[in-house]
């Protein structure tokens, strides 16, 4: 079963809409963290965030907002006011306490179109 | 200074032979690993290592070796390079502890097998 889900494989907006990009996850440990990475056309991959499970509160970092809801298992990203820059591909990733690894989603294609 | 760093960049060769990818992290992490993307943008974790040993071994054809001859370093071998082995590799590093923290990875390698 995969663990992390990103349904939305690719999306398309129109500059300076708002975009929400969603995340779903699966794990039965009560430690764990999220991560969200940026994968612009050049292709490197950007580390943007991390999130434990301890803490729900949501994040903004300029036009970047976080929403994290253990009741849902989900940890979306927001882009307000979205810019031809935010074209990319982002990933959604999980780490558990028990085991080494992370766990990758299949990535959401944004396009930004001016 | 990059923080990982990964060479060649793009490497291009046939079928049969047999090639490395250099992966060298100066951020102090005790962990490494070795991502493959293939053409769908899928992250597939292939190795990690923590101090020098394998920690993680993913299902990958044994003619994939990765070598760490310190902590800074893991690079990884291909021998008999087959069509399939195609893709973007990543080399990544993170500090090593209960759930883990965020991976930094290196550029990418671009390997094309013809």
């Amino acid at each position: 079963a995969q663990k992390v889900t990103q349904a939305q494989t690719e999306i398309s907006v129109v500059e300076k809409e708002d975009v929400t990009l969603d995340c779903v996850y699966e794990t039965r440990d009560t430690t764990y963290y999220l991560f969200w990475y940026k994968q612009p056309p050049s292709g490197e991959l950007v580390f943007l965030i991390r999130r434990n499970s301890f803490d729900e509160q949501n994040e903004i970092s300029g036009r970047y907002s976080w929403n994290f809801q253990k009741s849902t298992s989900s940890f979306n990203f927001t882009i307000t006011a979205s810019q031809v820059v935010d074209s990319a591909v982002y990933f959604c990733a999980l780490s558990e306490r028990e085991g080494n690894q992370f766990y990758f989603g299949t990535g959401t294609s944004l396009t930004v179109i001016p | 200074d990059t923080a990982v760093s990964q060479t060649p960049k793009y490497l291009v060769t046939q079928m049969g032979n047999d090639k490395s990818i250099k992966c060298e992290q100066n951020l102090g992490h005790d962990t490494m690993y070795w991502y493959k993307q293939d053409s769908k943008k899928f992250l597939k974790i292939m190795f990690s290592y923590n101090n020098k040993e394998l920690i993680i071994n993913e299902t990958v054809p044994n003619r994939f070796s990765p070598k760490s001859p310190d902590k800074a370093h893991l690079n990884l071998h291909i021998n008999s390079l087959e069509l399939g082995d195609s893709a973007v590799y990543f080399c990544a590093s993170s500090r090593f502890g209960q759930g883990l923290v965020e991976q930094y990875f290196g550029p990418g390698t671009r390997l094309t097998v013809t």
